[in-house]
């Protein structure tokens, strides 16, 4: 079993504020790195899919960048609005075909 | 539209019984994947398959089976030998195997064992 981490668990911001969340796995055997929103009584959505070292992608107010070598991704978000409420999630993709998912990170920005 | 669909959205349970998710993808997806959730725990893997008429098992395959005989189908059933069936099913599918192509996820199943 995989040790995918993400931190914090949980998350509470004003309206306006930046913010970012981190998700750590072993660095060995990587493949790709997925983020997925999720929000309450809907389906997860992706957000980004990276593979390579010094990956960054970008959407609108949230970013993402990946480093292999020493196993993290960092998801930030500029200027959090309410509709960012969510769980963030990170998948890990191994070469075989599975995705190892961490807990995830429950963002509340508050009006 | 396309889309993953996974029906029942709420399925209770009596000790003892098999029950089969159903997970439909009219995507033209290779790989699909089934996922497990409970209560402050991350999505935990069950099953996937790659390509029809296989599949492998996840961390958490014991008690379950599952079925790939189309590409657009894979169900899971949930048998009497899982010992904590009661969670939160969700069905995915991505376009290839590699891990490039991004997880496209059903609405999920809400399981009760009464």
């Amino acid at each position: 079993i995989l040790n995918v981490e993400q931190s914090p668990q949980s998350l509470h911001v004003q309206e306006g504020d930046s913010t970012n969340f981190t998700c750590s796995f072993p660095s060995s055997n990587f493949y790709a790195l997925h983020w997925y929103r999720w929000e309450t009584a809907k389906s997860p959505e992706a957000l980004f899919v990276m593979t390579l070292n010094g990956d960054e992608k970008k959407k609108g107010r949230i970013s993402a960048t990946l480093n292999t070598k020493e196993g993290y991704s960092y998801l930030y978000i500029k200027g959090s609005q309410p509709e960012d409420s969510a769980t963030y999630l990170c998948a890990l993709f191994l070469y075989g075909g599975q995705f190892y998912f961490g807990t995830g990170t429950s963002l509340t920005v508050i009006p | 539209d396309g889309g993953i669909t996974q029906s029942p959205k709420y399925l209770f349970r009596k000790e003892g019984q098999n029950v089969t998710l159903s997970c439909e993808q009219n995507l033209n997806h290779d790989a699909m994947y089934w996922y497990r959730q409970d209560p402050g725990q991350g999505l935990r893997l069950i099953y996937y398959s790659q390509i029809v008429n296989d599949f492998q098992k996840g961390d958490i395959a014991e008690g379950y089976s599952v079925s790939r005989e189309k590409k657009e189908s894979f169900p899971l059933t949930v048998t009497s030998a899982q010992k904590n069936p009661t969670a939160f099913y969700l069905c995915a599918s991505s376009k290839g195997t590699s891990g490039t192509g991004e997880l496209f996820f059903g609405e999920g199943s809400r399981l009760t064992v009464l």
